[in-house]
């Protein structure tokens, strides 16, 4: 079975400054998708950005960018210039290509953005 | 685009009673809705993954009989808590998935149940 695991519970960062959190995953597949997830003080999950691994190229969104390493099976998230808005957990997920399409995710990671 | 209401937000009742949660994707049609659980500062348990007009597949450990499932039109599933108990107290969160395999989950705000 598919595992997702985020080792920091909690991260902070300055306003302004840049954060990485971490995320690894075991599995057997080739093929797959993985997503960061944002779930605000409002409880609304929101997606933050998706990777389909069959591409080399990290994804970006905006101030959102992923450093996606297939092999080492790692998929950390970067958040530039931090805005107080970026306040939230995240969860790191993963989608099998095939089969039972359902979202695996990880523990989570609390992110405070101190002013 | 891409709403996904649920409803209700908050749910108080009584032990021994039966509650239902609502789940509407308000412009796509969703095939396929999924439900979960979220304990206090944990992370999202799946319980069950809903097809449209048929029985919805439980994860184990989840039991069915418990957490009754009905995804009866391509935009409604709703997720019935039968006979509650204060273990039941948790936040439930839905998201449905549009027609024709698509990648992204769209997910509900989410119901938070007290049971007393």
């Amino acid at each position: 079975a598919q595992t997702v695991t985020q080792s920091q519970p909690e991260m902070s960062v300055q306003e302004a400054e840049t954060v990485t959190l971490s995320c690894t995953y075991d599995t057997s597949e080739s093929d797959y998708y993985l997503f960061w997830y944002k779930q605000p003080p409002s409880r609304q999950m929101i997606l933050v950005i998706r990777q389909e691994a069959y591409k080399q190229q990290n994804a970006t969104e905006n101030r959102f960018s992923v450093n996606f390493q297939k092999a080492a099976k790692s998929f950390s998230l970067k958040i530039s210039d931090s805005q107080l808005g970026d306040a939230a957990m995240y969860f790191c997920a993963y989608r099998r290509l095939q089969g039972a399409q359902k979202l695996v995710f990880g523990q989570g990671t609390r992110l405070t953005i101190n002013p | 685009g891409a709403v996904v209401s649920q409803h209700p937000s908050r749910v108080i009742c009584k032990s021994g009673t039966s509650v239902k949660i609502e789940c509407r994707s308000l412009d796509f049609q969703a095939t396929t809705m999924f439900w979960y659980r979220q304990f206090p500062k944990k992370s999202l348990m799946l319980m069950a993954t809903s097809n449209e007009g048929s029985k919805a597949t439980y994860e184990q450990g989840v039991e069915k009989d418990k957490f009754l499932i009905n995804h009866a039109s391509l935009t409604l599933s709703t997720l019935t808590v039968t006979s509650a108990h204060p273990e039941d107290s948790s936040f439930y969160i839905c998201s449905a998935r549009k027609a024709g395999g698509a990648l992204i989950q769209y997910f509900g705000a989410g119901t938070r149940l007290s049971v007393l």
